[in-house]
């Protein structure tokens, strides 16, 4: 069964520091890794998302990491501010097999002022 | 100019009764979707319909139903309510498969009494 593995459960950063979720897949071919943030009472919305042609992906503060051959991919927020408190989510889609995304079990992050 | 909407946004019920809940996109996309999201934050896709046509049916109980009157429109009924039925549902939309990302509306929180 294709999987998703996300880690950490959840995680606290100090105002200015840098925030790091890490995901695995196993072996199934993927050509799609986007990366949702929920913050509560909301639904998950598109953060950033990367093609498995780059290895990295860089939209303002938030970089994702792709590692091909290690089949992982990460989250990095840079400068990490309270209002990126939310959980996140990454997920990623099969390239060919049944048309659903695959998503991690979530990251509950919390920026302490 | 809501993109995904949801309604109703709570829904509290007892067991064993009958409720939809009602999704409307106005993206133009043609793929929907929806999601349940449980106490431990997991997303569990359910269902996923591409111009009005069942797609993917993720082994749910025969008392949830969906209906897609319109590509723009993809609702949920629930039969015979049971207490494991709640959590947060969410639906959402893609332009189709192939061109991600989904966009979720805002939930439905369903409690059964």
């Amino acid at each position: 069964q294709q999987q998703v593995k996300q880690s950490p459960q959840s995680l606290i950063v100090q105002k200015g520091g840098i925030s790091i979720i890490n995901c695995a897949y196993e072996n199934t071919a993927f050509d799609y890794f986007p990366w949702y943030q929920q913050f509560p009472g909301k639904g998950p919305a598109l953060l950033i998302a990367i093609r498995p042609d780059v290895s990295e992906k860089k939209e303002g503060r938030f970089t994702i990491s792709f590692n091909k051959s290690a089949k992982q991919f990460s989250l990095h927020i840079m400068d990490s501010q309270p209002g990126d408190s939310a959980t996140y989510f990454c997920a990623a889609k099969p390239h060919q097999g049944a048309q659903k995304l695959v998503f991690g079990q979530g990251t509950r992050l919390t920026i302490n002022p | 100019d809501t993109a995904v909407s949801q309604t109703p946004k709570y829904l509290v019920t007892q067991m064993g009764n009958d409720k939809s809940i009602k999704c409307e996109q106005n993206l133009g996309h043609d793929t929907m979707y929806w999601y349940k999201q449980d106490s431990k934050k997991f997303l569990k896709i359910m269902f996923s319909y591409n111009n009005k046509e069942l797609i993917i049916n993720e082994t749910v109980p025969n008392r949830f139903s969906p209906k897609s009157p319109d590509k723009a429109h993809l609702n949920l009924h629930i039969n015979s309510l049971e207490l494991g039925d709640s959590a947060v549902y969410f639906c959402a939309s893609s332009q189709d498969w192939v061109n991600q990302p989904q966009h979720f509306g805002d939930g439905t929180r369903l409690s059964i009494l």
